[in-house]
């Protein structure tokens, strides 16, 4: 079986411009999780989706917003780049059943210059 | 979620046991340990989770003190693969698929061959 798909694998925007990344999980996994993380840091937590709906948000401005399909699959969006965005975005899908693990994909790589 | 404190960084020779401590000093009743890895510039990988006994699986054991205060998670034969930052996560029940996870620096694991 595929694991947590995630695309692009690198992409570069400039300042001011919008980005939307895609996330495909695990099959039969019904929750998608997304993450930013810059250099040094380790991931931090911004959006949970659950059967389409938000389940929970990190403390991330409203530049960023996500959506799940009716496949499960993600999407996340930034408006308004900034440089400070540049940062490896991390997807993870679990099962959606308590104290289950969550399986990450590869991440991408955005780079806002 | 409750806060762990972990060593920034460790050495451990090739084919030694390396273990990895995390204090959770905080954690309530209804909290799990978890254990990621994340190998660089890649996705984190799931490792093993606890709740009160010691847990073993294929990749490594886990040992919760008495009092749940602490843990230390066991790599019996440590390989130059198993260079990584190794993340402690303290995660309560999350019910309803809210599956968001707190990451901390971590503790740079490093392998000497």
């Amino acid at each position: 079986d595929a694991g947590v798909t995630q695309s692009p694998t690198h992409l570069i925007k400039t300042r001011g411009q919008h980005v939307t990344l895609r996330c495909s999980p695990i099959s039969g996994h019904k929750s998608v999780s997304w993450y930013q993380q810059v250099l040094g840091q380790g991931p931090q937590f911004i959006f949970q989706y659950y059967e389409k709906e938000e389940r929970g948000r990190g403390n991330f401005p409203d530049r960023f917003s996500a959506r799940q399909f009716p496949n499960y699959s993600s999407e996340l969006n930034v408006n308004a780049l900034l440089l400070g965005d540049s940062a490896l975005y991390l997807c993870a899908s679990t099962l959606g059943r308590p104290n289950t693990e969550a399986f990450f994909g590869q991440g991408t790589r955005l780079t806002v210059v | 979620d409750a806060k762990t404190t972990q060593p920034p960084s460790m050495d451990c020779a090739e084919g030694r046991a390396a273990n990895l401590p995390c204090n959770h000093s905080t954690i309530s009743g209804n909290e799990y340990v978890y254990w990621y890895r994340q190998i660089h510039s890649q996705g984190p990988q799931y490792i093993i989770h606890g709740l009160k006994n010691n847990e073993t699986n294929e990749m490594a054991s886990l040992i919760i003190t008495e009092d749940r205060k602490s843990s230390t998670l066991i790599l019996p034969h440590a390989t130059l693969r198993d260079t990584a930052v190794y993340y402690c996560i303290v995660r309560g029940y999350s019910g309803g698929g809210a599956d968001g996870l707190t990451f901390g620096k971590g503790t740079h694991l490093i392998i000497q061959p």
